[in-house]
């Protein structure tokens, strides 16, 4: 099984920064990458798919990047409602594992 | 609107058994595979299962293989998932979760989600 493995574990930045969250597969995935976001309570949210591709409705202070095994969701002009859990996935073979996931906390 | 609802989870013990059921809508249900995604409160996110549009191919997390078995009905819309031998590590929220496109290529990404039923399974 392809292991993913996010950093840092959780972030607090204010709001207008730009943060980082990166996500390593174990052996590559190409770009079979995607991010979700979860609120408390709330299920996933997909933000990004095919490792770089915005899902409809998603505000363009999210970009993504990478392939193979390294790959980066970037967050700029930090905004309130953007504290939340950020999750990378695979989808390149079953099982579509999942990181460990980002908290990420709004000052 | 693109919907997915579960429902069927509760409280069992330990080597029993529970029949999960997630009802689509808003969209071609026969056209898109369907999984089903657990979380155990707090905690990260696990794949579970896939089952394929036509239900011919199925895929298992090594956690629940030879103990779960996903399935469907396209002609009620509904996705199932039943669960045998249950462990207390199995206590989690589950999700249902539609692929983002439809037939069976390959596809990242899972585009609409439940709010999950949750599953506890203790003595």
């Amino acid at each position: 099984d392809i292991q993913m493995t996010q950093s840092p574990s959780s972030l607090s930045a204010s709001v207008g920064d730009t943060v980082t969250i990166t996500c390593r597969a174990s052996q590559t995935v190409d770009t079979y990458l995607n991010w979700y976001q979860q609120n408390p309570g709330k299920a996933p949210k997909l933000l990004i798919y095919d490792a770089s591709t915005l899902q409809g409705g998603v505000p363009s202070r999210f970009s993504a990047s990478g392939s193979g095994t390294d790959f980066s969701l970037t967050i700029s002009n930090l905004q309130p409602e953007d504290s939340a859990t950020y999750f990378c996935q695979h989808s390149y073979n079953f099982p579509h594992t999942f990181g460990q996931g980002t908290k990420l906390e709004i000052k | 609107e693109v919907q997915l609802v579960e429902s069927g989870g509760g409280v069992v013990q330990p080597g029993g058994s529970l029949r999960l059921s997630c009802a689509g809508s808003g969209f071609t249900f026969d056209d898109y595979s369907l999984h089903w995604v657990r979380q155990v409160p707090g905690k990260g996110l696990e794949w579970v299962s896939v089952i394929s549009g036509d239900g011919l191919w199925i895929f298992y997390a090594d956690s629940v293989k030879g103990r779960f078995t996903i399935s469907r009905d396209n002609s009620k819309k509904s996705l199932y998932l039943q669960m045998n031998s249950l462990r207390t590590e199995d206590t989690a929220l589950y999700h249902c979760a539609k692929k983002r496109c439809a037939g069976t290529g390959r596809c990242s990404g899972m585009d609409v989600w439940g709010h999950g039923t949750t599953v506890t399974v203790s003595s």
